[in-house]
């Protein structure tokens, strides 16, 4: 079974418009951490938000914000106002076990694509 | 800007042969991972290290080894390279703390085995 789902291989978002990616995850671990990364066309991988199994409120950083639904087991990306520059490839990542060990579990990617 | 240096940036090479990979860290940071993307098998962990020694082994082939050094800096070394290695070959680096999880990628060295 798939550890990280993300079930939308691309989107196509009017500019301005609020975007949520998604993604669902599959661990019995109580202590995980869920990850979103960008990667533009450039091939960079560019940290966007960290949300902790245990962590009580929806982490947010700037336009992003992570809707956390534990009891789903899913951890959603919302982009608020998209702009052009947010066009990219975005992955969601789990990491399990106690935190300073073991790799990052990489979902599939979903396709951004901001229309002006 | 991660912070984390990777080079070469273009690699370039034949079946048979052996290529490495280097890594350096963001200053502070003690553990380094190294991951592959590739179009058929996507972003996968292959290892990590922290403070020299290795930490967790993820889906790295016998022919691929790494080590880190005491200055921190990472090589990631691959042998007997075949089509199939061709891909973008990341390495992060974090604290290597819970509180400070967050792996920061470097801009990757991008193989290509002719």
């Amino acid at each position: 079974a798939q550890k990280i789902t993300q079930t939308q291989p691309g989107m196509f978002v009017q500019e301005k418009e609020a975007v949520t990616l998604d993604c669902t995850y599959d661990t019995s671990d109580p202590s995980y951490g869920l990850f979103w990364y960008k990667q533009p066309s450039s091939g960079e991988m560019i940290f966007l938000i960290y949300q902790g199994s245990y962590d009580q409120q929806n982490a947010t950083e700037g336009r992003y914000s992570l809707n956390f639904q534990k009891a789903r087991k899913s951890a959603n990306l919302v982009i608020s106002a998209s702009q052009l520059g947010d066009s990219a490839m975005y992955f969601c990542a789990m990491r399990e076990g106690e935190g300073g060990a073991d790799g990052l579990t990489f979902g599939k990617g979903t396709h951004l694509i901001i229309q002006p | 800007d991660s912070g984390v240096t990777q080079t070469p940036k273009h690699l370039i090479t034949a079946t048979g042969q052996r290529v490495t990979l280097r890594c350096s860290p963001r200053s502070g940071d003690l553990s380094v991972y190294w991951y592959q993307q590739s179009l058929d098998q996507g972003l996968q962990f292959l290892i990590q290290y922290y403070n020299g020694e290795e930490r967790a082994k993820g889906n790295i082939l016998e022919r691929f080894s790494a080590q880190q050094f005491p200055d921190l800096h990472s090589e990631l070394n691959l042998s007997s390279l075949e089509l199939g290695d061709s891909a973008l070959y990341f390495c992060a680096s974090s604290p290597g703390r819970i509180e400070e999880e967050t792996q920061y990628f470097g801009p990757g060295t991008r193989l290509l085995v002719l």
